[in-house]
């Protein structure tokens, strides 16, 4: 089955930095990589995807970045915001099986 | 209405009760899940549901059995269950069609099993 490593598991920045989480998946028919915010005590929300026909992705501060060739995917977090603090995990998926593997998580804190 | 519903918010119960977990979603999604959650782990599946069929069951203990009433509903019911399976119990739907399908998550129950 898949398998998806997640690196760090915490990092801190400072306010206005910018922050980057690192994955690595295993099986190359993985299409489909979404990375959820999930704060403490919260749900987990979905904040930004990429498909596997895409290499990069931009909302506002936040992007995602995917080499299929080397299975990885990086989220990055430009002019980091105390509320940016949370528990970050990738995902990837087979699309069709509709079965995420999750990451183990990066709790990002950011220091005012 | 694009929220995922749970309830309750929290239960707790010893190991001979039976309890039940609920779950709604008013989006006309076709698939929904079971997730359990421990402290600062990721989400695990449990079990999915396509078009109110069990699709996966990700080889879960029989003392946790899902129930897919209608395509809005999702239960999970509980007896016997042991001290370990205290955790977080999520629940998500997605639209099963196409190959990329966003997963919405409910809030979800936090147990304590005594």
């Amino acid at each position: 089955g898949e398998n998806v490593e997640q690196h760090p598991s915490t990092l801190s920045v400072q306010e206005g930095d910018s922050a980057v989480i690192k994955c690595t998946y295993s099986d190359s028919a993985s299409n489909y990589f979404p990375w959820y915010k999930q704060e403490l005590g919260k749900r987990p929300q979905l904040i930004i995807d990429i498909r596997s026909n895409v290499g990069e992705k931009k909302d506002q501060r936040i992007a995602v970045t995917l080499n299929k060739t080397a299975k990885h995917f990086s989220l990055h977090i430009t002019e980091t915001q105390p509320e940016d603090s949370a528990v970050y995990f990738c995902a990837a998926s087979l699309g069709s099986a509709r079965q995420l593997t999750f990451g183990s998580g990066t709790q990002l804190t950011v220091l005012p | 209405d694009t929220e995922v519903t749970q309830t309750p918010k929290h239960l707790v119960m010893g190991m001979t009760n039976k309890k039940s977990l609920k779950c709604e979603q008013h989006m006309g999604h076709r698939a929904m899940y079971w997730y359990k959650q421990k402290a600062k782990k990721p989400p695990e599946l449990m079990f999915v549901y396509s078009y109110e069929k069990l699709s996966i069951n990700e080889s879960v203990p029989s003392r946790f059995s899902p129930e897919c009433p209608n395509s809005s509903l999702l239960n999970l019911h509980l007896h016997a269950l042991q001290p370990e399976d205290s955790a977080l119990y999520l629940c998500a739907s997605s639209q099963d069609s196409g190959s990329w399908n966003e997963q919405f998550f409910g809030p979800g129950t936090r147990l304590t099993v005594l």
